[in-house]
This record gives structure tokens, C-alpha cells and sequence, in this order.
């Protein structure tokens, strides 16, 4: 059973930029999360999908958002991109609830100069 | 609102020796607790959790984690280190539908 896909792993962009990540959840999973990860602030919710809809939303600026399709897989947008947005950005997938054990992908690596 | 702090942010152990990562949880009822690591350049892989099926939990690895309501504690121990085992250690729990993870304990093994 293959895993949870992010793509691309590795990005650079400039400030005032917009991206687009990817995620491809573990076939049959329909709840993705979204997590930020960077050294002084660790591990930071973003947002959860389930069914298309967002059920569970962190405290981020409205710049992050993301979407769900029909076949679960999920993307996230960050639009007028700051240097403190440099991060390492994690998805996780798991069968139908976000606070049940998630698979993680192994990240997105976003740099912002 | 529940969430989990996660003692020494950097712990070294020598190969073979005891490891011990802290964890202690605040929640006024039993949550769910989970164990994760990160190696270098991956996600979170799943170590182990606690569902409240059974105290002492044992995860992948070697590794295991005993429940102690009374302490709010859920520590993470492996009798005998190995250096495959360096890597980023997080604690976490539920909480409003989504997982809450602690700050991270670096796992340093000394040859």
C-alpha cells in the first residue's frame, strides 16, 4: 500500500510569490491535515479535510488555505508568500477522523528568499 | 484545552544505555496519546498510543510507553539504545478533533 505523496519536496520561491502543494493521501484515508513545522515554533496545525469540506481549521492568516477533491487527495495554497513561511510543510492522512493515529508524506520543503 | 509538554528539547544517551523521553499531558480526562518520530529529511512515523485499552503500551522499535494518570505522564522508554534510534522524538495528544503535538525532544546516541 503506498504511502502518503507530498510533491514537490523541495521548493524556492521569492516574498510575494504563491504556491501550490500536493498531497496524495494513503488510498482509502479521507481526512488529510496540514502541518507546519519549523524550528522555534515546532509543530503547527494548519487545517483538516474530510470529504472536501474543511472541518478543522489552526490558527494561520487567511493566506493559507487548501482544498479537497472528490478522490481525497488535497492541496495547499500560500499566496503572497513572507520569509517566515520558510518551513517544512507536513500532510497527514487518516481513514476518517483527524485525531485518529495519522501516516504522514515526508514533507515539502519551502524556501522563501 | 489539553496539550502535552515534552521535558529537555535535547537528550543524549549512550549506546546501549536507557532511554527515557518525558512527556506529561494536561487534560482533565483520560485523552489519546500518541508517540511519533522524525528522522532526518521525513514525516512523522507513528511509535505507539495509548487508547486506554492497556497502561503500559508497546510500540514499534523497541520502544514503549507506560500511562501513569496520577503524574499526567506518558513517557516514552527503550531498554537498550541503538544508534539507528537518533533521531526527533514528538508526544502528542487529541484534542477538538485534531492531533496537538509537544515541542520535540532531539535523541542524541553517543558510540
Amino acid at each position: 500500500k503506498a504511502g502518503v505523496t507530498q510533491t514537490p519536496r523541495y521548493l524556492i520561491k521569492t516574498r510575494g510569490q504563491q504556491v501550490t502543494l500536493s498531497c496524495s493521501p494513503i488510498s482509502g484515508h479521507r481526512s488529510v491535515s496540514w502541518y507546519q513545522q519549523t524550528p522555534g515554533q515546532g509543530l503547527q496545525f494548519l487545517f483538516e479535510y474530510f470529504s472536501e469540506t474543511q472541518r478543522n481549521k489552526g490558527n494561520f492568516p487567511g493566506r493559507f488555505s487548501g482544498r479537497q477533491f472528490s478522490n481525497s487527495r488535497s492541496e495547499m495554497n500560500v499566496s503572497t508568500l513572507e520569509l517566515g513561511d520558510s518551513a517544512l510543510y507536513l500532510c497527514a492522512s487518516s481513514p476518517d477522523r483527524g485525531d485518529q493515529p495519522q501516516h504522514f508524506g515526508d514533507g515539502t520543503r519551502l524556501s522563501i528568499l | 484545552a489539553q496539550s502535552v509538554t515534552q521535558l529537555g528539547s535535547h537528550v543524549s544517551v549512550s549506546e546501549g544505555a536507557l532511554v527515557l523521553l518525558r512527556c506529561n499531558y494536561s487534560s482533565s480526562v483520560p485523552p489519546y496519546l500518541f508517540w511519533y518520530v522524525q528522522y532526518p529529511n521525513q514525516g512523522l512515523q507513528l511509535l505507539l498510543k495509548y487508547t486506554s485499552a492497556a497502561t503500559l503500551v508497546k510500540g514499534i522499535n523497541g520502544f514503549e510507553a507506560e500511562f501513569k494518570k496520577s503524574e499526567t505522564s506518558f513517557h516514552l522508554t527503550k531498554p537498550s539504545a541503538h544508534m539507528s534510534d537518533a533521531a526527533e522524538y514528538f508526544c502528542a495528544v487529541n484534542r477538538d478533533d485534531k492531533i496537538i503535538f509537544g515541542k520535540g525532544t532531539r535523541l542524541h546516541i553517543l558510540p
